[in-house]
């Protein structure tokens, strides 16, 4: 059965760094490309990052809006991918999904339950 | 970046009545869109892909038709455990993916 399990969400100060897990059972984490969609009530859902699979050399891609700020990976060791949020503001705050996408689908097969991420001071 | 406009936020439907959800996109996305629902403190449920095609799992009440700029998702029959808010989803110009800001279907 294929799982998708976010965790490391929380209350941050903006400026400070959080960093959130997925946790995957029932498929490779490199076999797919995997994707941090977030949602808040004003602006709905929102595509954050996205890591190709293994076979594209893992290449990622970031939303303008976390661009420089936001890091993703992954350790197929662990079938774990990771979200790394840095410089955080206010406006990250959100809901975080991790999701699986067969590559070069595009659409989003499994979700994780999601993690909240509140940034304030 | 291509802009995914839902139309009506909110729909109003007896059970058992067809509801009838739109999905416009700002330019051409060809059949490159999905349909998500979700429900109060769940995740995004992956509906539809190809623009037509149900994932797998998902009751034949559901149909999803269009391409280009104008997509439909119609739910024959409204089940009590369809009520939730539908995104759609482009994926035709990446990155950015983008969504529909959601239509919620409430009971009437």
């Amino acid at each position: 059965e294929v799982q998708l399990v976010e965790s490391g969400g929380g209350l941050v100060h903006p400026g400070r760094s959080l960093r959130l897990s997925c946790t995957t059972s029932g498929f490779n984490v490199g076999d797919y490309a995997m994707t941090w969609v977030r949602q808040t009530p004003g602006k709905g859902l929102e595509w954050v990052s996205f890591i190709r699979n293994k076979a594209y050399d893992g290449t990622t891609e970031y939303a303008a809006s976390v661009k420089g700020r936001f890091i993703i990976s992954r350790d197929e060791s662990k079938n774990i991918a990771y979200l790394q949020m840095n410089s955080l503001k206010a406006e990250d705050t959100a809901v975080y999904y991790c999701t699986r996408s067969r590559e070069g689908s595009g659409w989003h097969d499994y979700w994780g339950q999601g993690t909240l991420v509140t940034v304030s001071s | 970046e291509i802009v995914m406009t839902q139309s009506p936020a909110t729909l109003s439907v007896s059970p058992g009545e067809r509801a009838t959800l739109s999905c416009r996109a700002s330019q051409s996305v060809s059949s490159n869109l999905a349909w998500y629902q979700q429900k109060p403190g769940q995740a995004p449920r992956l509906l539809v892909y190809g623009a037509s095609t149900r994932a797998t799992g998902i009751p034949a009440r559901f149909t999803g038709s269009g391409s280009g700029t104008d997509f439909t998702l119609t739910i024959s029959s409204l089940q009590s455990e369809d009520f939730a808010i539908y995104y759609c989803q482009q994926y035709n110009n990446w990155p950015p993916w983008t969504f529909g800001q959601g239509t919620k279907v409430e009971i009437k």
